[in-house]
């Protein structure tokens, strides 16, 4: 299996823009996490799915945060619009769900908003 | 909710030496998960150890080795023979041994081997 698949690995963008991150969890996995990373925060648990439903969002900041799981196999964090506060790793995991696996992490995506 | 604590947010070791990385967490949860997560400069989160609260044996991976304290609610990481591509930040996590499978993260500790 390729792990855990995030894209893009590198975003900038334009303050007020639009930004899609993507991640495409281990086939199997049932639950999936996005987090952020930040050097003031550390790792923040955004929002996480189980069986593609939304579980807690508590951790989204802003209305202009939004998730969503289609399918099993897709999921997008979408941020709209973005300002430069939102400059982060934004990390995406999957996990399987009731068996006390770990949480495997993609390469994260470094997102800077100028 | 459940905390995660790393009281230490930078460390350094000589190659070769030993280090101990500490995390205490607080949950009223009798059974649950707890693991040491890597992140080298790559970024990349690799998964070090892990836990189970109901097993008193503590966690061996190598040159990693955990110090597992239920009762004092305490996790600690010793590295062994510390290497170069040991140098990394290092987080600790809990997870609730129920249908949530929700992941808490401590702030991490920033480990420098120094050759």
């Amino acid at each position: 299996d390729a792990g855990v698949i995030q894209s893009p690995r590198h975003e900038v963008t334009e303050m007020g823009q639009e930004v899609t991150l993507r991640c495409k969890p281990i086939s199997g996995h049932n639950s999936l996490f996005w987090y952020r990373q930040t050097m003031m925060r550390g790792l923040e648990l955004l929002i996480y799915f189980n069986n593609n439903v939304p579980i807690d969002d508590s951790g989204m900041p802003e209305d202009r945060f939004s998730a969503k799981m289609p399918n099993a196999s897709f999921s997008t964090l979408k941020i709209q619009p973005s300002e430069p506060r939102d400059s982060a790793v934004y990390f995406c995991a999957s996990s399987l769900r009731g068996y006390g696996t770990e949480a495997f992490f993609g390469q994260g995506t470094r997102l800077t908003v100028v | 909710a459940q905390t995660v604590t790393q009281s230490q947010p930078e460390m350094s070791v000589q190659e070769a030496e030993t280090v101990t990385l500490s995390c205490t967490y607080d949950t009223s949860e009798n059974n649950y998960y707890l693991f040491w997560y890597k992140q080298p400069p790559s970024r990349q989160m690799i998964l070090v150890i892990r836990q189970e609260a109901y097993k008193q044996q503590n966690a061996t991976e190598n040159r990693f080795s955990v110090n597992f304290q239920k009762a004092a609610k305490s996790f600690s990481l010793k590295i062994s023979d510390s290497q170069l591509g040991d140098t990394a930040m290092y987080f600790c996590a809990f997870m609730k041994d129920d249908t949530g499978n929700q992941f808490y993260f401590g702030t991490g500790t920033s480990l420098t081997v120094i050759p």
